[in-house]
């Protein structure tokens, strides 16, 4: 079973913290994904990474960067959080064209 | 910029009825697209297309590709409260394999 976890269920921070979000893969996937969930907005890509190091913008990428260090773990840094990144966080990982498994997602809030 | 646009939005129906729920389009370098259901958790995978005219099928869904209007449908059959969910419709496209969501159509079955 493929098993894709992120490192908290829930987190609140307060504004201007530095927030980390981590997300660790164990099929060997090249890609993955870092998402955001909002009521009405459905999923939006923040960064994806194609490969170890190797990182590409996706639709809202301000006030976000990654990092992919190793090829399990791909990284979701806020570098100075705000409430408007108050929000669901999904990470995904595949291989190129399949599908995309899902870890369980963070609720980040903050205050 | 990429766009995958479903319809409806939101859709209420009595159980045993028949549903269809559309999704729609627009990317560059089209590669396959998948949908997903959603209940209270992350994102589960129900089918990926890739070619135009081919059904897929599971149980009570179906699922097709038209490649050439840019468009693709689910359908669910014989409807039960268990199929009350998002679902979701992405687009994996271009050469580093970005995946953008549609932002889901939320279906309710009620008794």
């Amino acid at each position: 079973d493929v098993k894709v976890t992120q490192s908290s269920r829930y987190l609140v921070k307060r504004t201007g913290e530095k927030v980390f979000l981590e997300c660790v893969q164990d099929m060997d996937h090249e890609n993955m994904f870092w998402y955001r969930q909002d009521p009405g907005l459905g999923l939006r890509l923040i960064y994806f990474s194609y490969d170890v190091k190797m990182k590409e913008k996706g639709d809202i990428p301000e006030g976000y960067s990654v990092s992919r260090e190793k090829k399990e773990r791909f990284s979701l840094i806020l570098e100075s959080a705000s409430t408007n990144q108050t929000s669901m966080y999904l990470c995904a990982s595949s291989f190129p064209s399949y599908e995309q498994y899902f870890g369980p997602g963070t609720r980040l809030t903050v205050t | 910029e990429d766009k995958v646009v479903q319809s409806p939005l939101s859709l209420v129906v009595h159980e045993g009825d028949t549903v269809t729920l559309n999704c729609s389009y627009e990317v560059t370098n089209f590669r396959s697209l998948l949908w997903y259901k959603q209940e209270k958790k992350a994102p589960t995978f129900l089918f990926m297309l890739t070619s135009s005219g081919i059904e897929k099928k599971s149980g009570r869904l179906s699922s097709i590709l038209d490649k050439k209007e840019l468009f693709s449908i689910l359908n669910i059959t014989a409807t039960q409260t268990g199929d009350s969910a998002i679902y979701l419709c992405a687009v994996v496209s271009g050469g580093y394999q970005k995946v953008t969501f549609g932002t889901g159509t939320k279906l309710q079955v009620i008794p």
